[in-house]
């Protein structure tokens, strides 16, 4: 089955820099990649997906990357701000209706 | 759009007891339900995934006597705590899938469960 990593597991930036979150994964075939956000006690939310015919997309600070060749995508949030800080997961996904792996998290905290 | 709900949101139950946790979508009809469980700090483990109408699939380790899933309706799935213990204490949650929304998929604000 599909086995997805994730790196860095904690992480601390400074109010207005840049946060990178990266993922690995090893089914070449999966071809959805969400990434959620989860506050202490809620539902995750998705914050940015990206499906593997595509290699970039971009949603105001936040934008992923996805290299297929290496099996590897990245979150990316720019002009951190507190209110950021939170617990990101990575996920893959094989086809619509199919179980989502979800890569171990990051606990993010954005020093004011 | 593409709502889904979770009751009880949080549910406390003496050792011994069963406890059953519903999950609705709202506003959609969901072809697949999942249940994941959550301890903290850590990410969400998928237990089982449900189809409308058909037996949960169960993942590797997870007791299906334990674990009850029914998924009735396409609205409706439910999980069902059989003679919880302190270690099934948890956060619970499920999401939702389906056909219309392509990959994506749901998830409901999920249940604290605590055995005393």
């Amino acid at each position: 089955g599909e086995n997805v990593e994730q790196h860095p597991s904690t992480l601390s930036v400074q109010e207005g820099d840049s946060a990178v979150i990266k993922c690995t994964y090893s089914d070449s075939a999966s071809n959805y990649f969400p990434w959620y956000k989860q506050e202490l006690g809620k539902r995750p939310q998705l914050i940015i997906d990206i499906r593997s015919n595509v290699g970039e997309k971009k949603d105001q600070r936040i934008a992923v990357t996805l290299n297929k060749t290496a099996k590897h995508f990245s979150l990316h949030i720019t002009e951190t701000q507190p209110e950021d800080s939170a617990v990101y997961f990575c996920a893959a996904n094989l086809k619509p209706g199919n179980q989502f792996y979800f890569g171990t998290g990051t606990s993010l905290t954005v020093i004011p | 759009g593409a709502v889904v709900s979770q009751h009880p949101s949080r549910v406390i139950c003496k050792s011994g007891t069963s406890v059953k946790i519903e999950c609705r979508s709202l506003d959609f009809q969901a072809t697949t339900m999942f249940w994941y469980r959550q301890f903290p700090k850590q990410s969400l483990m998928l237990m089982a995934t449900s189809n409308e109408g058909s037996k949960a699939t169960y993942e590797q380790g997870v007791e299906k006597d334990k674990f009850l899933i029914n998924h009735a309706s396409l609205t409706l799935s439910t999980l069902t705590v059989t003679s919880a213990h302190p270690e099934d204490s948890s956060f619970y949650i499920c999401s939702a899938a389906t056909g219309d929304r392509g990959n994506e998929q749901f998830f409901g604000p999920g249940t604290r469960l605590t055995v005393l």
